[in-house]
């Protein structure tokens, strides 16, 4: 089941600087999308999200931005900290599919002091 | 802050056995799932609750697992006969209502079936 992907298994960056994280995804019928941040031995904690109808919403140092023609969404974060190092879950879906989410498979953030 | 909680944080079983797994929701949510994320792979939805029965299940929560809200507060997942391939963490979520997608996680238990 590929319908959500986070093609970047990985990331480094440094303190203050910005992190970038994108995911795509193949499932037409999605309208809403989520980020979820995990650290380890914990569940993933809900971050930000955006509505099929709406290009970009911020939240703090945290922005993510929807292009529905590419299928695609990204997660800035501005600026990056050390207490931001996880792994971040995109996650997509849609009303009839009971808000059942469907995972990509995670980014592991490092920040860099 | 309210939060989901979960219990046991880690539960050791043999294959065939019997497992509960335990999760309190926030308390005035209405919506409940389990996922469960194997080593190595995606989270996966397995399950989700509303208004005391299943409203959807995955092709992986087949006739071995079942879910129950025995009382006003906690909601249950049983494993009849355990398999080694059901080691994973499974989480438990609750949300507000259908119209709120976002969904508060547990912090999982960790099943391992040997």
């Amino acid at each position: 089941d590929q319908q959500v992907k986070q093609n970047s298994p990985s990331l480094s960056v440094q303190e203050g600087r910005i992190s970038i994280l994108n995911c795509d995804y193949t499932n037409s019928m999605f309208d809403y999308f989520l980020w979820y941040k995990k650290y380890p031995a914990e569940g993933p904690t809900f971050l930000i999200s955006i509505s099929s109808i709406k290009d970009k919403n911020e939240d703090g140092r945290f922005t993510v931005f929807l292009n529905k023609s590419a299928k695609h969404l990204s997660l800035h974060i501005v600026p990056s900290q050390p207490g931001d190092s996880a792994v971040y879950f995109c996650a997509a879906t849609f009303k009839a599919a009971g808000n059942k989410l469907t995972f990509g498979g995670g980014t592991r953030v490092l920040v860099k002091p | 802050e309210p939060e989901v909680t979960q219990t046991p944080s880690h539960q050791v079983t043999q294959m065939g056995q019997e497992v509960i797994l335990r999760c309190v929701p926030i308390s005035n949510h209405l919506y409940f799932y389990w996922y469960r994320q194997i080593l190595g792979q995606k989270v996966e939805f397995l399950v989700s609750f509303y208004n005391n029965e299943i409203s959807e299940k995955s092709e992986i929560f087949d006739d071995q697992f079942s879910v129950e809200r025995p009382d006003g507060s906690n909601f249950t997942l049983k494993i009849r006969s355990t398999k080694l391939e059901d080691s994973a963490m499974y989480f438990c979520a609750s949300c507000l209502t259908g119209g709120v997608y976002e969904q508060y996680f547990g912090p999982g238990t960790r099943l391992t079936v040997t």
